[in-house]
């Protein structure tokens, strides 16, 4: 079945505890990308990769890092989550870019304590 | 900076009649796609439809059809014979093609009464 996994789907931790949260795809997808979603904020891009080792900034890459080193990864890193990191986190794929359908996965709930 | 506004935050509509959920956008790019998302209760994003924008004609997946006006940036969605697993919230996308960033919009939450 095509799909992109993440992993953990929730996740409660601590003030400046490094977590990562990962993301895979099974569909050979070139395009994936990092989003977080907050009430009245929709969703805003985090980072994006157009493909292995390019990786690139989307509207609000403060606090994460990234590292596309296999076309089917794409793990999101907080090196030192703070409280307002607390958000529900997509990971999407596509075929080719901005201009194809995203496929998301379930999303992860992320508290920062 | 490239904004997406989706200016009704709640909607509410009884079943089967016909709603019109409107996106303004802002961009001075002539190469771009948009794009609905419908994202239900169970969290799972879905794509309702696509817009290519150098074609005039707008695009339309069964009940669900768009009005694309290039000019005054406009891309509202429209939903026909609403049913109740139309509930969801709604998010229009702006996909940018020179950078491949992708803007959504704050999204509508839109209620099918039954």
């Amino acid at each position: 079945e095509a799909q992109v996994t993440q992993n953990p789907r929730y996740l409660i931790t601590v003030t400046g505890k490094k977590l990562t949260v990962t993301c895979s795809q099974n569909m050979n997808h070139e395009y994936m990308s990092w989003y977080r979603q907050d009430p009245g904020l929709g969703l805003r891009q985090i980072y994006y990769s157009m493909n292995v080792e390019v990786t690139d900034k989307g509207d609000v890459p403060e606090g994460y890092k990234v590292s596309r080193k296999e076309k089917r990864n794409f793990p999101l890193i907080l090196e030192s989550p703070s409280p307002n990191q607390t958000s529900l986190y997509f990971c999407a794929s596509s075929f080719g870019g901005s201009s194809y359908e995203q496929y998301f996965g379930p999303g992860t709930r992320l508290t920062v304590t | 900076a490239q904004t997406v506004t989706q200016s009704q935050p709640e909607m509410s509509v009884q079943e089967a009649e016909t709603v019109t959920l409107s996106c303004t956008y802002d961009t001075s790019e002539n190469n771009y796609y948009l794009f609905w998302y419908k994202q239900p209760p169970s969290r799972q994003m879905i794509l309702v439809i696509r817009q290519e924008a150098y074609k005039q004609q707008n695009a339309t997946e069964n009940r669900f059809s768009v009005n694309f006006q290039k000019a005054a940036k406009s891309f509202s969605l429209k939903i026909s014979d609403s049913q109740l697993g139309d509930t969801a919230m709604y998010f229009c996308a702006f996909g940018r093609t020179r950078d491949d960033k992708i803007i959504f919009g704050k999204g509508t939450r839109l209620h099918i009464l039954p």
